[in-house]
C-alpha cells in the first residue's frame, strides 16, 4: 500500500524556517517524481513545487522561489521541503504528492502537516 | 501562467440527479506527441487530502465509480457525476499538468440540496 506521510509543520514566527518531510513507502521511491501542494485554512489548493526522479529538474511556484527548497533522499525514501523567510501567508495545510509519469497527475497523497506562520 | 476557471463556485443538487462541474483553461493544453491532455480531477472530502478521480481529461482512476465521468477538450473541461449520492459531497477541483505551475482551478462545493 503506498503510503506518504508528512511531519516537520507547526508554529513558526514570520521570517523563521521550517523544514518539511514527507516518508515514503509502499512504492519504489526514487522511480517517481514528487510534488508539493499546500491548502491554506478554509481555502482552496496550492501548487508549490516539483522534483524529479533523481533530483535533476526542479520547478517552484513563483510565490515561494527563493525561498522554499525541494530536494529529496533517495536511499531514505523521503521527500523535504525547506521552507524559509516564511510569512503569514505561507500558512497551509502542506501535502506530498505522487507523481505518476503514467497517467500526467498525482495519484496519492499524504494526511498534510499544517504550517502556521504568526508572531 | 495557465489560469484555470471553475464554475460554479458551489452546487447543492438532490439525490439521484445529476451534477455538472466546468471548468475552462486560458490556454489549450493538449500534447501533439501523445494526443493526451494533461488535465486532472480531484475530489476532497472535509478533513481529507484530494482524491484523483479522472486524469487525462476523461479517463476514471481505478476505483472509482462510474458515475464520476470527465470530458472536454481545448480548453472547456465538464466533470459530470451522473447520479448524485451522499457520500459524494465535497470539494471538486481541476488541475492542469501541461506545464508549471501545475494551476488548479479555485474548486466547487458540492453539497446536497
Amino acid at each position: 500500500e503506498v503510503q506518504l506521510v508528512e511531519s516537520g509543520g507547526g508554529l513558526i514566527q514570520p521570517g523563521g524556517s521550517l523544514r518539511l518531510s514527507c516518508a515514503a513507502s509502499g512504492f519504489t521511491f526514487s522511480s517517481y517524481w514528487m510534488h508539493w501542494v499546500r491548502q491554506p485554512p478554509g481555502k482552496g489548493l496550492v501548487w508549490v513545487s516539483r522534483i524529479n526522479s533523481d533530483g535533476s529538474s526542479i520547478s517552484y511556484a513563483d510565490s515561494v522561489k527563493g525561498r522554499f527548497t525541494i530536494s529529496r533522499d533517495n536511499a531514505k525514501n523521503t521527500l523535504f521541503l525547506q521552507m524559509n523567510s516564511l510569512r503569514a501567508d505561507d500558512t497551509a495545510v502542506y501535502y506530498c504528492a505522487r507523481y505518476s509519469s503514467a497517467y500526467h497527475a498525482t495519484d496519492n497523497w499524504g494526511q498534510g502537516t499544517l504550517v502556521t506562520v504568526s508572531s | 501562467d495557465i489560469v484555470m476557471t471553475q464554475s460554479p463556485d458551489s452546487l447543492a443538487v438532490s439525490l439521484g440527479e445529476r451534477a455538472t462541474i466546468n471548468c475552462k483553461s486560458s490556454q489549450s493544453f493538449l500534447y501533439s506527441s501523445n494526443n493526451k491532455t494533461y488535465l486532472a480531477w480531484y475530489q476532497q472530502k472535509v478533513g481529507q487530502p484530494p482524491k484523483l478521480l479522472i486524469y487525462w481529461a476523461s479517463t476514471r482512476e481505478s476505483g472509482v465509480p462510474d458515475r464520476f465521468s470527465g470530458s472536454g477538450s481545448g480548453t472547456d473541461f465538464t466533470l459530470t457525476i451522473s447520479s448524485l449520492q451522499a457520500e459524494d459531497v465535497a470539494l471538486y477541483y481541476c488541475q492542469q499538468y501541461y506545464t508549471t505551475p501545475h494551476t488548479f482551478g479555485q474548486g466547487t462545493k458540492l453539497e446536497i440540496k
